[in-house]
Order: structure tokens, then C-alpha cells, then sequence
């Protein structure tokens, strides 16, 4: 079964900073990652997937399948990043359902 | 405008009672789901759907139930709420050969 982890409960950062979100995950397959972000009081939604290789907010993702990671990057976070954020993998299939990890509170002081 | 629509926004319920918790999409997604979801914690599957007739359970036992009889509505029931079944339950939707879920507000119950 397909498992995601995120090591990091909390992250807290100054404005400014560089943040680094990790996700590993297990899976045998060839897996489709994203991240998805909840903001104080917002609905979930989807910040980037893998296959999009694209840039949102200025976060990015880089799948790693040697390392079977997908950590969620910025080179510079800003105040309004703070949010939860949740890293979920889905099976390559029509048929497959989203698997999430346990979600890191990133939190950027000023 | 294309949503995905959860009512209640929140509920309070006694014990034993009787409970449906509505979800309904206006994006004519075949996929939906219900995950359950803690304060500050993972989401867990409880029920999905590829479509119209079809349900499965997730990966999280659950005492819930659900049906879908159109495809726009995916509604929640438990027949007899318990405190243990205090949580905040979010609907989701996706295309079927999609993986990108788009989510509901979600709805927060307490059973007391």
C-alpha cells in the first residue's frame, strides 16, 4: 500500500527565508504527487502537482523517485505562505484515490 | 458557478441520533469522496466513488454510510452518532481520469 510521510509537524521561518517542506513516500508503482494547502479558514485545495513542473507562489516541487521524495521549496517565504500543507500521492490510474500525509503548519514570522 | 457544496457548515448532535451530512458538485465530476479529518491531522478516506451506483469504503473503517444515486450528490449518513464520531468531514471531487480533487468547505460535527 502507498504511504506518504511528512517528518515535520511544524515549520516556522522568518520572512525572508528559505523554506523547505518535506514529503517522502513509499510506493512501488509510478506515482502522481502534489501538494495541496489549507489557509486559515479556506477550503483544501491544490497548490502544484509533478506532472505540471510548474512554479505557484514561487513554490516548487521536484520529484525524486531515487529518493522517493517530493519536497515543496521556496526560496524566499512571505507572511502570507503561513498555512497547512499537505503532501498526497495518487496510483497512476483512473481508478486510484488520493493518499495524504499528515501535513506540515508552515508558519512565517515577520 | 462550478462548486462543490458541503451542508452543514457545522453541527452540534446528541448521542443516538440519526445524521446526513450533504455534499453536492456542480463540475460533473464521475469521483467522489468523504475524508475525515482531525484538527491538525492527516486526512483519511472514508468513502469514495467512481460514479453513478458505485461505493467503496476507504482505507479508514468507518461507521458511516454513503450513496450516490446522480452523480452531483454524494451524501454522508450515520444512523446513530457517537462522540467518537466528533471530526471534521470533508467532501471531494475529481475527473475521472484525473487525480486533482478539488474539496469542500467541509463540514465540522460534534456529538455530545
Amino acid at each position: 500500500a502507498q504511504r506518504v510521510t511528512q517528518p515535520e509537524k511544524l515549520l516556522s521561518v522568518f520572512k525572508g527565508a528559505p523554506v523547505e517542506l518535506k514529503c517522502n513516500y513509499s510506493y512501488s508503482g509510478s506515482p502522481e504527487l502534489f501538494w495541496y494547502v489549507q489557509y486559515s479558514r479556506q477550503r483544501l485545495q491544490l497548490l502544484l502537482r509533478h506532472i505540471s513542473r510548474e512554479s505557484i507562489k514561487g513554490f516548487t516541487a521536484d520529484l525524486n523517485k531515487g529518493e522517493t521524495s517530493f519536497h515543496l521549496k521556496k526560496p524566499f517565504a512571505q507572511e502570507e505562505d503561513s498555512a497547512m500543507y499537505y503532501c498526497a500521492l495518487s496510483m497512476n490510474s483512473g481508478y486510484s484515490t488520493l493518499t495524504f500525509g499528515k501535513g506540515t503548519m508552515l508558519l512565517v514570522s515577520p | 458557478e462550478a462548486d462543490i457544496y458541503q451542508t452543514p457548515r457545522y453541527l452540534v448532535i446528541g448521542t443516538g441520533k440519526k445524521i446526513t451530512l450533504e455534499c453536492s458538485q456542480t463540475m460533473g465530476h464521475d469521483k467522489m469522496y468523504w475524508y475525515q479529518q482531525d484538527p491538525g491531522m492527516e486526512l483519511h478516506l472514508i468513502h469514495y466513488s467512481y460514479g453513478v451506483n458505485s461505493t467503496e469504503k476507504g482505507d479508514l473503517s468507518s461507521e458511516s454510510t454513503v450513496s450516490r444515486i446522480r452523480t452531483e450528490h454524494f451524501p454522508l449518513t450515520l444512523e446513530s452518532a457517537r462522540p467518537s464520531h466528533t471530526s471534521q468531514y470533508l467532501c471531494a471531487s475529481s475527473e475521472g481520469g484525473l487525480q486533482q480533487a478539488f474539496f469542500g468547505q467541509g463540514t465540522r460535527l460534534t456529538v455530545v
